[in-house]
């Protein structure tokens, strides 16, 4: 069983179109994340929900907003697409807040034309 | 921002020597953690050191933490092929942050 599954795996789309990209973990773990990774690879923190409540809220553009509708989903929306938002996107988990171990999917590919 | 920076940002060895990837990073932290990732895959945890730890092992791993120099190394030993991956690590600083940042990565190809 896949402890932490994204989909889609890949994201086509021109400018301008909103998309999304579902997240669900199967480890019971309290906190869920989004991370962005550039083309450079670096990662970097956009969200974390505990149990359904909103704890970091990175300098992200507010055309992405996430929604957790329990501790097991965590979903990420992005409107009115732009190039710059073309890069891999991880949805992770962790038991705690606390910065322990992250647990991550597979990642969702996003291409914007 | 950015809190770790892994040295060196490639490293290419022959199947059965051992690698040693660095770590440096700013501010104090409460642990320190280092990721795998295989191209086109998620980042897999290998191991996390405490503030208060200088040195743990897991299988063929190694990882020191000096928190003096502000500074980690992971220590594969005997790689196999299997192990080229780029490798992270990643910093949960101080002071209730839950945010755990990620350095620039590493690349690590084991040549058979």
């Amino acid at each position: 069983d896949t402890a932490v599954s994204q989909t889609p795996k890949y994201l086509v789309t021109q400018m301008g179109n909103d998309k999304s990209i579902k997240c669900e973990q199967n480890l019971g773990h309290d906190t869920m994340y989004w991370y962005k990774q550039d083309s450079k690879k670096f990662l970097k923190i956009m969200f974390s929900y505990n149990n359904k409540e909103l704890i970091i809220n990175e300098t992200v553009p507010n055309r992405f907003s996430p929604k957790s509708p329990d501790k097991a989903h965590l979903n990420l929306h992005i409107n009115s697409l732009e190039l710059g938002d073309s890069a891999v996107y991880f949805c992770a988990s962790s038991r705690f807040k606390n910065t322990g171990e992250l647990f991550f999917g597979e990642g969702s590919r996003l291409t914007v034309l | 921002s950015q809190q770790g920076e892994e040295d060196p940002q490639a490293l290419s060895i022959q199947e059965g020597e051992n690698a040693t990837m660095n770590c440096s990073y700013k501010t104090s932290i409460n642990n320190l953690q280092w990721y795998r990732q295989n191209s086109g895959r998620g980042l897999v945890h290998l191991i996390l050191i405490r503030s208060n730890e200088r040195e743990k092992h897991s299988g063929r791993l190694r990882v020191t933490l000096d928190t003096s120099k502000k500074s980690s190394s992971l220590l594969i030993t005997a790689s196999r092929a299997a192990d080229t991956a780029s490798y992270f690590c990643a910093t949960a600083p101080q002071g209730g942050s839950e945010k755990l940042v990620f350095g620039k990565g590493m690349k690590l190809t084991v040549n058979p």
